[in-house]
């Protein structure tokens, strides 16, 4: 398996531009996180779904962020419009939990977002 | 609150044994997972500690002591590619909400 991939890998925007950050999960998991670290507040749980459905958005800091994930095998977080404050290194993990699999989390390797 | 401690730093030398806390406080408890992160790099899993004692992996170990709310990662014959930040990690009560320790960077000199 690829693992979990993310794209971009860099964003570099302008404060108020859209940005869409996008995550595949290893097939077959049915739990899907999306992180946020930073230095100053180390990695914080932003969502996570379950079966395609989110489960827990209160690590959302405001409005600006949504996240979706039309299907088993894609999802997306959008922040609209972007803050030079939202700059940050976004990671998104998927587990398997179903069929008695541990909650291991496999993370992809990040989108590094700059906003200028 | 739900809140896990970690010492920020540990500097240690090649072969040496070296062993970072965490001590957590939650409302509930299903765990203790430990994760690697080498600098650029995305969080690894290395053990998670369910019940109490200590669980072995090569020469990394994790201990749990649950009625003292604390665990520990043990790394022995450290080597230089050892030098990282180690996160401990738990679910906050019947949830799979993640919540992460600050992390305890580990320098290893030669």
């Amino acid at each position: 398996d690829a693992g979990v991939i993310q794209s971009p890998r860099h964003e570099v925007t302008e404060m108020g531009q859209e940005v869409t950050l996008r995550c595949k999960p290893i097939s077959g998991h049915d739990y899907l996180f999306w992180y946020r670290q930073t230095m100053m507040r180390g990695l914080e749980l932003l969502i996570y779904f379950n079966n395609n459905v989110p489960i827990d958005d209160s690590g959302m800091p405001e409005d600006r962020f949504s996240a979706k994930m039309p299907n088993a095998s894609f999802s997306t977080l959008k922040i609209q419009p972007s803050e030079p404050r939202d700059s940050a290194v976004y990671f998104c993990a998927s587990t398997q939990i179903a069929g008695g699999g541990t909650d291991t989390q496999y993370f992809g390797p990040g989108t590094r977002l700059t906003v200028l | 609150g739900q809140s896990l401690e970690q010492p920020s730093e540990v500097t240690a030398v090649e072969g040496a044994i070296v062993q970072i806390n965490c001590t957590y406080q939650t409302s509930g408890f299903y765990g203790l997972s430990w994760y690697q992160q080498h600098d650029g790099g995305a969080p690894t899993f290395l053990s998670y500690n369910a019940l109490d004692g200590l669980e072995e992996t090569g020469r990394f170990s994790s201990f749990l002591s649950r009625s003292d709310s604390y665990g520990y990662l043990l790394l022995q014959e450290l080597q230089m590619k050892d030098s990282a930040s180690y996160f401990c990690a738990v679910p906050t009560s019947g949830t799979y909400k993640y919540i992460f320790g600050t992390g305890t960077r580990l320098k290893v000199l030669a």
